[in-house]
């Protein structure tokens, strides 16, 4: 059964900054590309990540690029996301999501929420 | 960047009813090579993750129920649920794969 468990959200001051993990089980990790997806409350799906089999190749929104780092560790079956410089509006809950090419999201993560908040 | 734009954002249905939602993508998500729209629909239910219901713009992930349709081509798409079921209440969610990645707003399905 594949799983995936986020973990390492929390509440953080703006400017400040936070790691995320999400552990997989359930399949052949170093053969997938992985991706976050995140949430505002109330509010729609964001793509904010992802990241090719072998970690060589990352791809970011405008919104993130320059911010957030998505990495991999295919000898631990672990997908990271550093997220810098944090603002407001990066508050969400944050998906970890097996991205089967070339892109739709087959298996996700329950989630993990990120305030961020003075 | 390619943006979708789903309508209408929620709908009140009854059990049993057919329901049809909208999804168009600011430009193609034909592929002319193999003749593929880069599309797939989500439904995410209250408290849960997202879950994939169709992929290739037609194509039923293992498991979803054959009451969920989906159809369209170049920039025009339509999730059609045959005949409503209680647990369908959801918001249902398009996203491009064609160019990078993005979603829509999501509909919102409310019972009547």
């Amino acid at each position: 059964e594949v799983q995936l468990v986020e973990s390492g959200g929390g509440l953080v001051q703006p400017g400040r900054s936070l790691k995320l993990s999400c552990a997989a089980s359930g399949f052949t990790f170093s053969n997938y590309y992985m991706a976050w997806v995140r949430q505002a409350p109330k509010k729609g799906l964001e793509w904010v990540a992802t990241i090719s089999t072998s970690g060589s190749r990352t791809y970011y929104p405008d919104s993130v690029k320059g911010r957030f780092t998505i990495s991999r560790d295919n000898a631990k079956s672990s997908l990271y996301l550093q997220m810098n410089s944090l603002k407001s509006e990066d508050t969400a809950t944050y998906y970890c999501a097996r991205h089967e090419l070339p892109g739709y999201k087959d298996y996700w993560g329950q989630g993990v929420m990120v305030t961020v908040s003075s | 960047d390619i943006v979708m734009t789903q309508t209408p954002s929620s709908q009140a249905v009854s059990a049993g009813e057919k329901v049809t939602m909208s999804c168009k993508s600011s430009q193609s998500l034909l592929y002319n090579e193999n003749k593929k729209n880069y599309l797939a629909w989500y439904q995410q239910k209250p408290g849960q993750s997202p879950k994939l219901l169709i992929y290739w713009a037609s194509t039923r992930e293992s498991g979803v129920p054959d009451r969920f349709i989906g159809s369209g081509s170049g920039t025009d798409f339509t999730l059609t649920i045959s005949s409503v079921q209680a647990e369908d209440l959801a918001v249902y969610y398009c996203q491009q794969y064609y160019n990078l990645w993005t979603f829509g707003g999501g509909t919102k399905l409310e019972l009547k």
